[in-house]
């Protein structure tokens, strides 16, 4: 399967800043997603990643809070803007190579704490 | 009702046991079914994919009941690294959402 590198690994952020994570994958994957795990909760879609366009936002996630962009087939970032200390979760990447009964694969994560 | 349930644990077995998870899934279009295992501090790694047939993988066994909207994970002669959390994953209808439960802990003690 694809190898996924997810960046910065973990991060210690002060409330109100920004901060954006990026999503590497050493192939081109027709799908790309990120996911939000809070503190002892399992795994919560933010949005699909959808390559040259607008990102589609689950229920509950907004393009003002999380912008998403794809410029590429092998390449995504996430911004968590404005943060608080409710942001503090792990921020996973996946992709999904082909078509929707496929499984995913995720990157290391993202460790993000806010202060 | 939770769209994807699965009995939190932890499960506390000795090595060699054989143990099983449950799952149970509210929507019933969904259309393909994943079992993901998670350890600490670590991402969500494929286990395996789950089929209608049900399929083996070495000490791991899947069963899928549509009917019943059920799931089954059942693992052999479990060993000390098959402690992890065990998560039930399920996708909507072709669709891109994966919907994953909450997990079941495993801890196989020596």
């Amino acid at each position: 399967s694809a190898v996924i590198s997810q960046k910065p690994s973990r991060d210690i952020c002060q409330r109100g800043t920004s901060l954006t994570i990026q999503c590497q994958v050493d192939s081109q994957v027709t799908m790309m997603f990120w996911y939000r795990q809070q503190p002892g909760q399992s795994l919560t879609l933010i949005a699909t990643a959808n390559q040259g366009s607008e990102a589609t936002y689950e229920s509950g996630f907004v393009i003002d809070k999380f912008p998403i962009s794809r410029p590429n087939l092998t390449f995504s970032t996430l911004t968590v803007s404005n943060m608080s200390p409710e942001d503090s979760s792990i921020y996973l990447c996946s992709v999904r190579a082909g078509t929707g009964n496929q499984p995913q694969h995720f990157g290391d994560g993202t460790r993000l704490s806010i202060l | 009702r939770k769209e994807v349930e699965q009995d939190p644990g932890p499960f506390n077995v000795p090595e060699g046991a054989t143990v099983a998870f449950n799952c149970t899934y509210s929507n019933s279009a969904s259309q393909s079914f994943f079992w993901y295992r998670q350890d600490c501090r670590k991402e969500p790694k494929l286990l395996m994919s789950v089929y209608s047939s049900g399929n083996e993988d070495g000490r791991f066994t899947a069963q899928l009941n549509r009917a019943s909207q059920y799931i089954s994970l059942l693992i052999r002669d479990s060993k000390l690294s098959d402690s992890a959390t065990y998560l039930c994953v399920v996708n909507e209808e072709y669709g891109n959402k994966l919907v994953f439960g909450a997990g079941t802990i495993l801890r196989v003690k020596s």
